[in-house]
């Protein structure tokens, strides 16, 4: 089962405009990572943050966590058409060695 | 460094065969895990191997099945496939003993079961 939901399933935004999305998990984490997946191919690895970390950053995207809220947010600034993909958070929980997916969030960004 | 790869890229078989789905690490990578997608389901681990040890399951049947070799190429298996089983499949490689976990992942193999 999926630990992650995400929020919103579906974005669509011009570009030059920042996108954000959502995520949301159940229990404590070791760390949170987000993954893009162009049309049905493999997934890329975007970036990782740790259940001891506020905030992080790299190059265009910025990502935060709550672990009091248990939820976290990817932050896409100046969006372009290349962005469009599906964006899927993952988390690993504490004392596991496996990643457990969200539900993914589809971006569209429009020239 | 090459990344993972996996063979074949797309495959149809028919209900009741079985099927074997391969994947190549990157070089150094000892760490192999796959994943199921479906629109339905989302993306559903499996299993992941470790130096040839399956470390870790996912709640899927008895039908799926996997190994790794000493070269850490590994190979999944489901047996008496099923409609449900259509599926893009998904091999993944990460350098780490223990965690964060970060992953690499393969194009992947698009199954049609028909």
């Amino acid at each position: 089962s999926q630990q992650g939901e995400e929020d919103p399933q579906a974005l669509s935004i011009q570009e030059g405009e920042n996108a954000t999305m959502n995520c949301s998990y159940k229990t404590s984490i070791n760390n949170l990572q987000w993954y893009r997946q162009n049309s049905g191919r493999g997934l890329v690895h975007l970036i990782l943050i740790r259940s001891n970390e506020r905030e992080k950053h790299s190059g265009r995207l910025r990502v935060t966590l709550d672990t009091s809220k248990k939820s976290s947010s990817l932050l896409i600034t100046a969006s372009r058409a290349a962005d469009t993909a599906s964006y899927f958070c993952a988390t690993v929980r504490t004392g596991f060695q496996k990643l457990v997916f969200g539900t993914g969030t589809r971006l569209l960004v429009s020239p | 460094k090459a990344g993972v790869t996996q063979t074949p890229r797309y495959l149809i078989k028919t209900r009741g065969q079985q099927v074997t789905l391969s994947c190549s690490p990157i070089s150094g990578h000892r760490s192999v895990s796959w994943y199921q997608q479906t629109p339905g389901q989302g993306l559903q681990f499996l299993f992941e191997y470790f130096s040839e040890t399956q470390r870790n399951k996912g709640n899927f049947p008895g039908r799926f099945s996997g190994r790794q070799f000493s070269n850490s190429r590994s190979e999944m298996n489901v047996s008496t496939l099923e409609l449900g089983d259509s599926a893009l499949y998904l091999c993944a490689s990460s350098p780490n003993v223990q965690g964060p976990y970060e992953q690499y992942f393969g194009p992947g193999t698009r199954l049609t079961v028909t």
